[in-house]
């Protein structure tokens, strides 16, 4: 079973950030948190992961709590292209081909 | 840079019957991992193979078979197919290293009648 909690669906204006929160309040202290979305019948597609310090890429910024209990991901500028199914997961450090176990995911709106 | 490749994109089957599925990795991985993702649900993983052997396999019955061949590419074989097989198939390569994550392709849509 997934380890993460997620709110099923949110809404987001274009151009606004879209902040997606993300529970995962028994993670330990080897496992990273790892965020991929999915667009409309395509694969996941890989974003970012972080393991207790705040990380940016080009894609999204993953802001960790500092107790690792929950975590955001944030698109700065969403655009109807980030219309898609978000999903949060937790996975041991050095687990390369650990197989990545997804939940429901969130689903976000970005609306014009 | 070709990333992860599957065929066919689209398949539909009936009852009883086997299907084959492909799966080409990105380049330089060495692992294929397959998931199924029923209608409205996350991706639920199917088995792993590395050096062309199965390593880890999910909760899946004996009908879903696989297999990796010399040059990393694989299949995922499904027999005596049910209606409920009817899903996305999705194929994930990676290397074996600690750091790294897994890459999809872009799925196979499965309907079976």
């Amino acid at each position: 079973d997934a380890k993460t909690t997620q709110p099923p669906s949110m809404d987001c204006a274009e151009g606004r950030a879209a902040n997606l929160p993300c529970n995962h309040s028994t993670i330990s202290g080897n496992e990273y948190v790892y965020w991929y979305r999915q667009i409309h019948s395509q694969g996941p597609q890989y974003i970012i992961h972080g393991l207790k310090n705040n990380e940016t890429n080009e894609m999204a910024s993953l802001i960790i709590t500092e107790d690792r209990k929950s975590s955001t991901l944030i698109l700065p500028h969403a655009t109807l292209r980030d219309t898609a199914v978000y999903y949060c997961i937790v996975r041991p450090v050095n687990s390369g081909n650990t197989p990545l176990v997804f939940g429901k995911g969130t689903r976000l709106s970005v609306i014009a | 840079d070709a990333g992860v490749t599957q065929s066919p994109t689209h398949l539909i089957k009936t009852r009883g019957q086997q299907v084959t599925l492909r799966c080409s990795p990105k380049s330089g991985h060495d692992t294929v991992s397959w998931y199924q993702q029923a209608l409205g649900q996350g991706p639920q993983f199917i088995f792993q193979y590395y050096e062309e052997e199965e390593r880890q396999r999910g909760n899946f019955p004996d009908r879903f078979s696989g297999h990796q061949f010399p040059n990393y590419s694989s299949e995922l074989n499904v027999n005596a197919l049910l209606l409920g097989d009817s899903a996305l198939y999705l194929c994930a390569s990676s290397i074996t290293s600690p750091k790294e994550t897994q890459y999809f392709g872009p799925g196979t849509r499965l309907l079976v009648l």
